[in-house]
C-alpha cells in the first residue's frame, strides 16, 4: 500500500495567518491526491481534488500543489472555521489511503 | 441538495455480524461509484470498501479481506456494507461516501455516520 505522511501533526496558528500542511507518499502518485477537513464528530467535507483543484463552494484561500510525491495544502488569511483537522488522501490505486491527519488549532 | 444518509450501526458482540446502510438522495445514484470509510474513536480516517457505479466491481482494504461484503442496490438506490466477525477493533464510525464520478476519484460528499461499537 502508498503510505501518506502528513506534517506537521498539529499546527498552531492565529485568525489571519498563512498557514502550509505537507503530504508525502511513499511513491509517485502523479496527481492524485484530494484534502479533506474535518472537525470534531463531524463527516470530512471535501476541499481539493487532483492536487489543486478546487471544489466549488470551497472558499478561494485554500489551495493546493504538488505532484509525484510531495504535496502541500496553503490557507490564507485563517478565518475561525478554518481550524479543523486535515486530511490528504491518495486515490491512484484503489487502496487508497489517507494521511495521518493534521490538527490545526487557535 | 445531495446527501447520504447511514444507518445499521450498534452494538454488537464480538464475532458478531452486522450490514450497515447508506441512502443516496439528491444525485444518481447507479451513475457514481461508492465507498465506505471508517474512523475508529479518536483516530484517523482509514478506506473500507469500494464499488463502482455498475456493482461489478468490488474492492476492499487487505486488513478487512474476507470479512467484507459491499454491495449496492439499484431498485433501492441503497448502499450496503455486510461486516461478518466483529472484532473489538472495528469499533468505528462507518461513513459511506459518494464519488466524484468513477472507482479512481476522490470522495465529494459524505454521510454523517454510524456508530459500531463491539463489545461483550
Amino acid at each position: 500500500d502508498i503510505q501518506m505522511t502528513q506534517s506537521p501533526s498539529t499546527l498552531s496558528a492565529s485568525i489571519g495567518d498563512r498557514v502550509t500542511i505537507t503530504c508525502r507518499a511513499s511513491q509517485n502518485i502523479s496527481t492524485w491526491l484530494a484534502w479533506y477537513q474535518q472537525k470534531a464528530g463531524k463527516a470530512p467535507k471535501f476541499l481539493i481534488y487532483k492536487a489543486s483543484s478546487l471544489e466549488s463552494a470551497v472558499p478561494s484561500r485554500f489551495s493546493g500543489s504538488g505532484s509525484g510525491t510531495e504535496f502541500t495544502l496553503t490557507i490564507t488569511s485563517l478565518q475561525p472555521d478554518d481550524f479543523a483537522t486535515y486530511y490528504c488522501q491518495q486515490y491512484s490505486t484503489y487502496s487508497r489511503t489517507f494521511g495521518q491527519g493534521t490538527k490545526l488549532e487557535i | 441538495e445531495v446527501q447520504l444518509l447511514e444507518s445499521g450501526g450498534g452494538l454488537v458482540q464480538p464475532g458478531g455480524s452486522l450490514r450497515l446502510s447508506c441512502a443516496p438522495s439528491g444525485f444518481d445514484f447507479n451513475s457514481y461509484a461508492m465507498s465506505w470509510v471508517r474512523q475508529a474513536p479518536g483516530k484517523g480516517l482509514e478506506w473500507v470498501s469500494t464499488i463502482s457505479a455498475s456493482g461489478y466491481s468490488t474492492y476492499y482494504a487487505d486488513s478487512l479481506k474476507g470479512r467484507l461484503t459491499i454491495s449496492r442496490d439499484k431498485s433501492k438506490s441503497t448502499l450496503y456494507l455486510q461486516i461478518n466477525s466483529l472484532r473489538v477493533e472495528d469499533t468505528a464510525v462507518y461513513f459511506c461516501a459518494k464519488h466524484r464520478s468513477a472507482v479512481y476519484d476522490a470522495f465529494d460528499v459524505w454521510g454523517q455516520g454510524t456508530m459500531v461499537t463491539v463489545s461483550s
